[in-house]
This record gives C-alpha cells, structure tokens and sequence, in this order.
C-alpha cells in the first residue's frame, strides 16, 4: 500500500496571504496525484488532478504542481472560502490512498 | 446536473448487516467507474471499494474484504453496498464517487455522504 504523507498538519494563514501544502508519496505514483477541497460538514471537492490539471470551475489561485513521489498544492491569496481541510490522493495503485489532511486555519 | 445521493445510513449493532444506494443522475453512469469512500468522525478518507463500467471488476480495501459487497444496476443508476458483520471501526459517513473520465481514477464527484454508526 502506498502511504500518503502530508505536511504540516495545519497551516496558519492570514486572509489574502499564499499557501503551500505538501503531499509525498511512499514510492512513485507519477503524477496520478489529486487535491481534494473539504469544508465542515461537507463532502470532499476535486480540486486538482494529475498533479497539475484544475478540476472545472476552479479559480487560478490553486495550483498544484510535482511528480514522482514529491508534490505541491500552492493557494496564492487565500480568500475565507478557502478555510478547510486539504487532502491528496494517489490513484497509481490499489488501494487508492489519501494523506491525512492538511488544515488551513485563519490566523 | 451531475449527482449522487446516498441512501441507507443508521445505527446498527456489531455483527449486523446494513446496505447503502447510491442514485446517480446526470452522466452516463454506465460509462463510470464508481466507488465508495468513508470517513471515520474526525478522521481522514478510505476508499473502501471500487466497481468498473459493468460490475464486472471488484476491488476492495483489505478492512472490508469479505464483509461488504460492492455492486451496480446499470438499468436503474444505481450503486450499492451490502455490509455484513459490521464492527464499530466500520463507523463512518460513507460517500458515493464517481472517478474521472477516461480511465483517470481520482474521485471526480462526490455525493453527499451517509452516516453509518456501528454500536451496542
């Protein structure tokens, strides 16, 4: 099984500042990488896909980007929607796994 | 609109059965592969099964393996799970997912969610 690590756990951020978040991977998944979007009480929303691909609909400010087994999701000027839980996703092997979640907090 | 609704949650003891629809509308739904992903309270996501376009491949996580059932009406859009002998740690909402186009197998849409609680 690949094991999804993500980093840190939760992240700080004011209004309007960027965001990076870190997904790595037990071994190489090539870019078969998700994001996934989850605000409280709600299921979980695509993001990114490949790696680097915006789910539709999806303002420019995401942006994920990597490959292999090192991987980013870059949040440049978070907006208050943008408060939630981030998780990534390996879809190289079965049994698909997700990281832990990072949560993006007002500071 | 693409959607799925879930349906089928509740309180049920260790060791009971409880199975879980999915109604699908909005896409070919017999050109998808669907899966279904749980979270324990406060926890993070398990894929625990997945069917392909015609129910003809199963997988499933090794937790589940032997106890729940994954299958699929592609006259109806529908998308099932029969859970057998149920344990607490099988506490979860469970999401109905669609994977992406084209063989890509991220979770592209997610249905609501419904609550299983396993207790005595």
């Amino acid at each position: 099984e690949i094991v999804m690590t993500q980093s840190p756990a939760t992240l700080s951020v004011s209004p309007g500042e960027g965001a990076t978040l870190s997904c790595r991977a037990s071994q190489s998944i090539s870019s078969n990488l998700a994001w996934y979007q989850q605000r409280p009480g709600q299921a979980p929303r695509l993001l990114i896909y490949g790696a680097s691909s915006r789910a539709t609909g999806l303002p420019a400010r995401f942006s994920g980007s990597g490959s292999g087994t090192e991987f980013t999701l870059t949040i440049s000027s978070l907006q208050s929607e943008d408060f939630a839980v981030y998780f990534c996703q390996q879809y190289n092997n079965w049994p698909r796994t997700f990281g832990q979640g990072t949560k993006v907090e007002i500071k | 609109e693409v959607q799925l609704l879930e349906s089928g949650g509740g309180l049920v003891q260790p060791g009971e059965s409880l199975g879980l629809s999915c109604a699908a509308s909005g896409f070919t739904f017999s050109s998808s592969v669907l899966s279904w992903v749980r979270q324990a309270p406060g926890k993070g996501l398990e894929c625990v099964s997945s069917i392909n376009e015609d129910g003809g491949i199963t997988v499933y996580a090794d937790s589940v393996k032997g106890r729940f059932t994954i299958s699929r009406d592609n006259s109806e859009n529908t998308l099932s799970l029969q859970m057998n002998s149920l344990r607490a740690e099988d506490t979860a909402v469970y999401y109905c997912a669609k994977t992406g186009p084209h063989g890509q197998r991220y979770f592209q849409i997610w249905g609501q969610g419904t609550l299983v609680t396993v207790s005595s």
